[in-house]
């Protein structure tokens, strides 16, 4: 089975604070993903890799960046977080074929920046 | 850009009928596909039922089918005999293949359909 671990389940920061959220796959997965969930406005991509040390920007990249420098590993950083960073986050991940449509999530990190 | 539409925030149903969950979507790709997620109160993400754009035949996995309806770009997802344990958040995506980015992909998600089960 396909393992997906994130490394809080719960987490609370103050305003201003540097956030790293981890993301950890056990299936040599090349596609890893960070959305962001709120009510109302379903699942939205931050950024993805395809590759070790590559990303590209989602659709909402702002006050977030990423690194992957090994291929199990995404992290997401709040270089200075702010209260509308409050939000679930989810990583997902998937293989990159043509039978691989899959993604495999995570168990999900609900962060509150007080 | 590709877009899900799921217009039900919230729907009810009696244990052991059917319900179906509505999505409709947009896109330019002739070639794309559909999923269904489950997100239970504990917050993981279930894979629920694909369904290939070019597939001739609905999509089923037990007790949920997907109602496919190309011309009318809908993928409606249909739960047979309601149980308890369904109730959640469901939410229709539309995979989008990056060709730029190596074979890469990203999911487009609609906002999500509340599903309570009554006993």
């Amino acid at each position: 089975d396909v393992k997906v671990t994130q490394s809080s389940r719960y987490l609370v920061k103050r305003t201003g604070e540097k956030v790293f959220l981890e993301c950890v796959q056990d299936m040599d997965h090349e596609n890893m993903f960070w959305y962001r969930q709120d009510p109302g406005l379903g699942l939205r991509l931050i950024y993805f890799s395809y590759d070790v040390k590559m990303k590209e920007k989602g659709d909402i990249p702002e006050g977030y960046s990423v690194s992957r420098e090994k291929k199990e590993r995404f992290s997401l950083i709040l270089e200075s977080a702010s209260t509308n960073q409050t939000s679930m986050y989810l990583c997902a991940t998937c293989p990159i074929g043509q039978d691989a449509y899959e993604q495999y999530f995570g168990p999900g990190t609900r962060l509150t920046v007080t | 850009a590709q877009k899900i539409t799921q217009t039900q925030p919230g729907m009810f149903v009696q244990e052991k009928e059917a319900v179906t969950l509505d999505c409709t979507y947009d896109t330019s790709d002739p070639s794309y596909g559909l999923f269904w997620y489950k997100q239970p109160s504990s917050g993981e993400m279930i894979f629920l039922i694909y369904q290939g754009s070019y597939d001739q035949q609905n999509a089923t996995e037990g007790r949920y089918s997907l109602n496919f309806q190309k011309a009318r770009k809908s993928a409606n997802l249909v739960i047979s005999a309601s149980q308890l344990g369904d109730s959640a958040m469901y939410f229709c995506a539309m995979r989008e293949v990056l060709s730029t980015q190596g074979g890469s992909e990203k999911l487009v998600f609609g906002k999500g359909t509340k599903l309570t089960v009554n006993p």
